[in-house]
């Protein structure tokens, strides 16, 4: 059974750019979560989907969004790239949401803006 | 609002015995994760607990007390490839999202 996949790896851009990355959930997973990883915070959630909505947001602007596809492939996209949004990007994906649900996270994507 | 603390960094020594706390306030908890992760790789699932008490798996167990909103990883016979970062997590029902501490990184010497 595959793992979560993630895609790129890594991406270099400049400020003002977007980006789009990609996370491919484990089969039959519907809830897709991602967070954000600095050093300094740790891991920070961005943003749930389940079914193709949002279901839940974490504290992050605007140009922070996602969506997710119905084979619940999910894309999130940064726009006007600041050098703060230098991270390491996680997808998680669980079978369910809720209660005791395990995640199952991706290697994630390294961004890097200069 | 909802916050959790854990240890920065610790060290310890190849064979010891390792604890690694975490404190945490949050509304609407429903259970506790802990995670590891390499430099460089994702976070994988060490144990869940939502009930008081403690959880063992082999080399590693996991104990929480909801009362004190506290929980403590415990890592025995502890090897070199056990060096990584300890993530802490709690499940907030109201948000139905899982918040992280910062995480603990873990240096074992030989």
């Amino acid at each position: 059974k595959a793992g979560v996949t993630q895609t790129p790896r890594y991406l270099i851009k400049t400020r003002g750019q977007q980006v789009t990355l990609s996370c491919s959930p484990i089969s039959g997973h519907r809830s897709v979560s991602w967070y954000q990883q600095t050093p300094g915070q740790g891991l920070q959630f961005l943003f749930e989907y389940f079914s193709e909505t949002q279901r839940n947001k974490g504290n992050f602007p605007g140009r922070f969004s996602g969506r997710q596809f119905s084979n619940s492939r999910s894309e999130m996209n940064v726009s006007t790239l600041e050098l703060g949004d230098s991270a390491l990007y996680l997808c998680a994906s669980s079978l369910i949401r809720g209660l005791g649900t395990e995640a199952f996270f991706g290697q994630g994507t390294r961004l890097t803006v200069v | 609002g909802q916050n959790i603390d854990q240890p920065t960094e610790m060290t310890a020594t190849e064979g010891a015995i390792v604890q690694i706390n975490c404190t945490y306030q949050t509304s609407g908890f429903n259970g506790l994760f802990w995670y590891q992760q390499h430099a460089g790789e994702a976070p994988t699932f060490l144990s869940y607990n939502v009930l008081d008490g403690l959880e063992e798996k082999g080399r590693f167990s996991s104990f929480l007390s909801r009362s004190k909103g506290y929980s403590y990883l415990l890592l025995k016979e502890l090897q070199m490839k056990d060096s990584a970062s300890y993530l802490c997590a709690v499940f907030a029902v109201f948000s139905v999202k899982l918040i992280f501490g910062t995480g603990t990184r873990l240096q074992v010497f030989p």
